[in-house]
């Protein structure tokens, strides 16, 4: 079926090193993208969106870049901090209104 | 100054129980979602109300039913209680249906034995 999946389970990176989290998608009908940073407790916090009429976003450290010829969306967070620890999720719009989220990756940053 | 708020934060209770679980939040938006998180962290859309009205309701057992008293308002009740309903429920709400942005409360942890 149509799903959304995580390349890698966990990614372990040293402080101040970039981190890159990768995202494959197969509905290629789906036209928003976002990604979800989950902390240990807590719930999901939006971090960052984009539609499939662009290719790249920027945020403040965070750049979200969609590759819809391959259907893969990647999260790039820049100079990565120890708070940056945390389960990253993708998620597509599906139909109905809701989101469908990948199975999320552990970003594990340390010193 | 919660945006969405949950309670209980932890629920254990045997099978067989009825258990509820309120949602609330104060943005004004008009949308409300319950998920469910499973042990593997994978988050699956359970409801979705928007302005009191059911939108969305995916395969779930009609031992789960949503309330939404007013739109800041979404409970959850759950009927006879199963093992395998043990997991993170979350409750969320966007600004309208269209608007993806949504704000997720801190989770309920529903624990039965």
């Amino acid at each position: 079926g149509e799903s959304v999946g995580l390349h890698l389970p966990t990614l372990s990176v040293q402080e101040g090193d970039n981190s890159i989290i990768n995202c494959a998608y197969s509905n290629s009908a789906s036209d928003y993208f976002i990604w979800y940073k989950q902390e240990s407790g807590k719930g999901p916090q939006f971090i960052i969106d984009i539609r499939s009429n662009m290719d790249k976003r920027q945020g403040q450290r965070v750049t979200v870049l969609l590759n819809k010829t391959v259907k893969h969306l990647s999260l790039q967070i820049a100079a990565t901090q120890p708070g940056d620890s945390a389960v990253y999720f993708c998620a597509e719009n599906k139909s109905g209104y809701a989101l469908n989220f990948g199975k999320g990756t552990s970003l594990l940053v340390t010193p | 100054d919660t945006a969405v708020s949950q309670t209980p934060k932890y629920l254990v209770t045997q099978m067989g129980n009825d258990k509820s679980i309120k949602c609330e939040q104060n943005l004004g938006h008009d949308t409300m979602y319950w998920y469910k998180q499973d042990s593997k962290k994978f988050l699956k859309i359970m409801f979705s109300y928007n302005n009191k009205e059911l939108i969305i309701n995916e395969t779930v057992p009609n031992r789960f039913s949503p309330k939404s008293p007013d739109k800041a308002h979404l409970n959850l009740h759950i009927n006879s209680l199963e093992l395998g309903d043990s997991a993170v429920y979350f409750c969320a709400s966007s600004q309208e249906v269209q608007i993806y942005e949504q704000y997720f409360g801190p989770g309920t942890r529903l624990t039965v034995t």
